[in-house]
């Protein structure tokens, strides 16, 4: 079965940083570009970041450009996402998906909320 | 940046058919892609490369697009159709993605 499986989420100070994990299995992860879609509460949907298989290509957001750090690791079939500087306007349910746009498949998401 | 624009809100009647529009400078150079997103649920891709529909997705689903402008329809539309729909699109050589603001669609 093919699974995205997110983690990492949870309550963060704004200033703060968090690392957002997600794990892949039932399929070739390698062959994959990887996204991070995130959801404000009661919000619509906005596209984070893309990354190439091979992960030497990453591309964001202007709004998380400089603070977030997308990266994967093909023999571990994990993706990651390193937040920091993190502001209350990131509070989101991050979303983990394969090949947006194509053979997707989305995680059940994780909560991140930014406030003191 | 780059936006794409759908209306707010639609409201059909049952078996009715269902609009909902999405427009982008990029739209003619770029496929539009079409998500179901019920409550608490991650969103279901409904339709791909502006007219495909991925299996399982029901045939009264169906795309389209001309010019700066995309569209779902949702023929003789239920009342489990009911959800918010989000346009999707890419930019900048492919390695950018942005989605439209949303429609929730209203089936009563």
């Amino acid at each position: 079965e093919v699974q995205l499986v997110e983690s990492g989420g949870g309550l963060v100070q704004p200033g703060g940083s968090l690392r957002l994990s997600c794990a892949a299995s039932g399929f070739t992860f390698s062959i994959y570009w990887m996204s991070w879609v995130r959801q404000a509460p009661g919000k619509g949907l906005e596209w984070v970041a893309n990354i190439k298989q091979d992960g030497s290509e990453q591309y964001y957001v202007d709004s998380v450009k400089g603070r977030f750090t997308f990266s994967r690791d093909n023999a571990k079939n994990s993706v990651y996402l390193q937040m920091n500087s993190l502001r209350a306007d990131d509070t989101a349910v991050y979303y983990c998906v394969r090949a947006l746009g194509g053979n997707e498949t989305w995680g059940q998401g994780t909560l991140v909320t930014v406030s003191s | 940046s780059y936006e794409l624009t759908q209306p707010p809100s639609v409201s059909v009647s049952p078996g009715q058919t269902a609009r909902i529009t999405c427009s982008g400078d990029l739209l003619p150079k770029n496929y539009a892609y079409w998500y179901q997103q019920k409550s608490g649920q991650a969103p279901v891709l409904v339709i791909y490369e502006d007219t495909k529909r991925p299996s399982g997705i029901p045939e009264r689903f169906s795309g389209s697009s001309s010019g700066t402008m995309a569209a779902l329809s949702i023929s003789g539309a239920q009342v489990e159709d009911e959800a918010d729909y989000y346009c999707y699109s890419i930019y900048n050589s492919g390695h950018h993605g942005v989605f439209g603001g949303g429609t929730k669609l209203t089936v009563l």
